[in-house]
């Protein structure tokens, strides 16, 4: 089986940095991903990590650490469009297994 | 252009009355999942398929059915059997291909009248 744990909520100020962590306990690891969710909307991929290291792209950040089954989503230059749920998943090991296990998600407030 | 398509967007069901939403894909992907989502629970699978005419329960499969006729169509049945449905349910395709994300339609809200 497997266990995310993520903050339920956080709030930040416009233009600032945040970091959104992730710990996660699984039987096999086959990868962490990351979306965004807005509400009453569709979750949206952000990000893949499943080898050790900080992943880029524009203004959002992902990092893994397998050893220590850790992650975490840092977002830059906050926007209030950033205002979302920040959903981490993660992929079993298991022989052809293509299943997510998600976190409750992170709701992120991103105020003036 | 290519996505995931829910039908309907909001639902009401009945007591004692099946009811089932769909969901179609035209990105090509093998597997395919139905995932329920709950406030502050966040999304539990309840059925998936790799390939067509084979599905496998997840997490919360009771009170639902689901067939993979088409590699496009995945429809989920929400059964008299299924005591609290009122949730919003969401659908995801993927390629099988272990650094491929799911993509996810734009969710079906079920409540019960």
């Amino acid at each position: 089986g497997q266990n995310i744990d993520q903050p339920t909520e956080m709030t930040a100020t416009e233009g600032a940095i945040v970091q959104i962590n992730c710990t996660y306990q699984t039987s096999g690891f086959n990868g962490l991903f990351w979306y965004q969710q807005h509400a009453g909307e569709a979750p949206t991929f952000l990000s893949y990590n499943v080898l050790d290291g900080l992943e880029e792209k524009g203004r959002f950040s992902s990092f893994l650490s397998r050893s220590k089954g850790y992650s975490y989503l840092l977002l830059k230059e906050l926007q209030m469009k950033d205002s979302a749920s920040y959903l981490c998943a993660v992929r079993d090991s298991g022989a052809g297994s293509y299943q997510l296990t998600f976190g409750k998600g992170t709701k992120l407030s991103v105020i003036p | 252009d290519g996505g995931i398509t829910q039908s309907p967007k909001y639902l009401f069901r009945k007591e004692g009355q099946n009811v089932t939403l769909s969901c179609e894909q035209n990105l090509n992907h093998d597997a395919m999942y139905w995932y329920r989502q709950d406030p502050g629970q966040g999304l539990r699978l309840i059925y998936y398929s790799q390939i067509v005419n084979d599905f496998q329960k997840g997490d919360i499969a009771e009170g639902y059915s689901v067939s993979r006729e088409k590699k496009e169509s995945f429809p989920l049945t929400v059964t008299s059997a299924q005591k609290n449905p009122t949730a919003f349910y969401l659908c995801a395709s993927s390629a099988i291909s272990r650094n491929q994300p799911q993509h996810f339609g734009d969710g079906t809200r079920l409540s019960i009248l």
